[in-house]
């Protein structure tokens, strides 16, 4: 089944605008990871939090993580067009060998 | 250039008609493992290997075969497609245990079984 839902399915927004998409998931985690998407391609990283991290940032992105709620969000500030992607988070297992991904946001940036 | 390489990247092929995907990664991986991506459900697990002759199922592993004979292939047999197995396919590879590393993908095969 299914661990890792994202929250919306899609998001448009202007180019410089912030956008935030969350992850929500069923079970204890040792980590989570965001990946991004172009239309049909690979998936690509993003950025891991451990579970005993609260935030972290890369460029201009910035990772939350709430354990307690079972809730990651991933916020890209500042975007560009080139931020069109889809993004998922995945969030593996107890033994950290299987992962769960989710159905993914969809994020449009209009130039 | 860190690779994991997916053939054929596209194929239309027939119901019963036995195909293989193969994968190849050149970062000395140990970990490896097969995604089908299909709209409205996300990446679902097929198979994953830790090493060399050792594999696991996924989450969805009926109707799929794997070996990993070794460290750097991977491939993915569907003895005897069926429509269902229309997918695009991801395979990926991590090193060591793949919690906590960053899991790299292939560009990804579409199979249309007809």
């Amino acid at each position: 089944s299914q661990q890792g839902e994202e929250d919306p399915q899609a998001l448009s927004i202007q180019e410089g605008e912030n956008a935030t998409m969350n992850c929500s998931y069923k079970t204890s985690i040792n980590n989570l990871q965001w990946y991004r998407q172009n239309s049909g391609r690979g998936l690509v990283h993003l950025i891991l939090i451990r579970s005993n991290e609260r935030e972290k940032h890369s460029g201009r992105l910035r990772v939350t993580l709430d354990t307690s709620k079972k809730s990651s969000s991933l916020l890209i500030t500042a975007s560009r067009a080139a931020d069109t992607a889809s993004y998922f988070c995945a969030t593996d297992r107890n033994t950290g060998n299987q992962f769960y991904f989710g159905t993914g946001t969809s994020l449009t940036v209009i130039p | 250039e860190a690779q994991v390489t997916q053939n054929p990247r596209y194929l239309i092929t027939v119901t019963g008609k036995k195909l293989t995907v193969t994968c190849s990664q050149n970062m000395n991986h140990e970990y490896m493992s097969w995604y089908r991506q299909d709209p409205g459900l996300g990446l679902r697990q097929i198979y994953y290997s830790m090493n060399v002759e050792v594999t696991d199922k996924g989450d969805v592993p009926e109707g799929y075969k794997v070996s990993r004979k070794e460290k750097r292939n991977f491939p993915l047999i569907l003895e005897s497609p069926s429509p269902n197995q229309t997918s695009l396919y991801f395979c990926a590879s991590s090193s060591g245990r793949a919690s906590g590393n960053t899991i790299y993908f292939g560009e990804g095969s579409w199979l249309t079984v007809v």
